[in-house]
């Protein structure tokens, strides 16, 4: 099946530092990258969607200059957390899909802990 | 509003049988996904339905009614390792992915 890569699966930052999340698909084009952050205990909660070559769609409540996110290929979506903080401490997941694909190929996840 | 439906956690019996179910209310509907997480780690695919009926992969079957916004999860000869949570997932008109909550699935020896 198609292989999602994320990186890293952890991180520890200082708070105010800025955390850069990658997300390669590794046999396919993904046109289309989603972007998750996962609370314990909590489902999947979508923060972006991004198409690539354009700018990313922001769900609502995701702030855009905090979280940005970059698709610069159909096998590359960077998320950088920007200035982090104790409170954007999460497990965030990408997800890559072609477009119209019936099937979300997930990467590891990272676990982001900001102290 | 867009909603999905799913207990929030339930116990079985190793060696047992569990169905999980989930209903739906979406803006449209290209098909109903069923995933599974263990704790940290990232959902893996179980099953997608998209045309009414039950669809059997090994252990695991997935039915879907779309007249009624209606899905279940069966999970057979439960073993230790399917204690996880369980994630339903229906793509609406714009194929986004609507996420329910999750069941939390505990087997007991």
């Amino acid at each position: 099946g198609a292989v999602v890569s994320q990186h890293p699966s952890r991180v520890i930052c200082k708070s105010g530092t800025s955390v850069k999340i990658e997300c390669r698909s590794l046999d396919f084009q993904a046109t289309t990258m989603f972007w998750y952050r996962q609370f314990p205990k909590q489902s999947l909660m979508l923060m972006a969607t991004s198409n690539e070559g354009s700018k990313a769609t922001y769900e609502q409540g995701v702030e855009k200059d905090k979280f940005l996110i970059n698709h610069a290929s159909l096998t590359l979506s960077t998320l950088t957390v920007t200035s982090a903080h104790p409170e954007d401490s999460s497990f965030y997941i990408c997800s890559a899909g072609t477009g119209m694909s019936t099937e979300a190929f997930f990467g590891q996840g990272t676990r982001l802990t900001v102290v | 509003g867009q909603n999905i439906d799913q207990p929030t956690e339930m116990t079985a019996t190793e060696g047992a049988i569990v169905q999980i179910n989930c209903t739906y209310q979406t803006s449209g509907f290209n098909g109903l996904f069923w995933y599974q997480q263990h704790a940290g780690e990232a959902p893996t695919f179980l099953s997608y339905n998209v045309l009414d009926g039950l669809e059997e992969k090994g252990r695991f079957s997935s039915f879907l009614s779309r007249s009624k916004g209606y899905s279940y999860l069966l999970l057979k000869e439960l073993q230790m390792k399917d204690s996880a949570s369980y994630l339903c997932a229906v793509m609406d008109s714009n194929y986004q992915l609507i996420w329910g909550a999750g069941t939390k699935l505990i087997i007991k020896p």
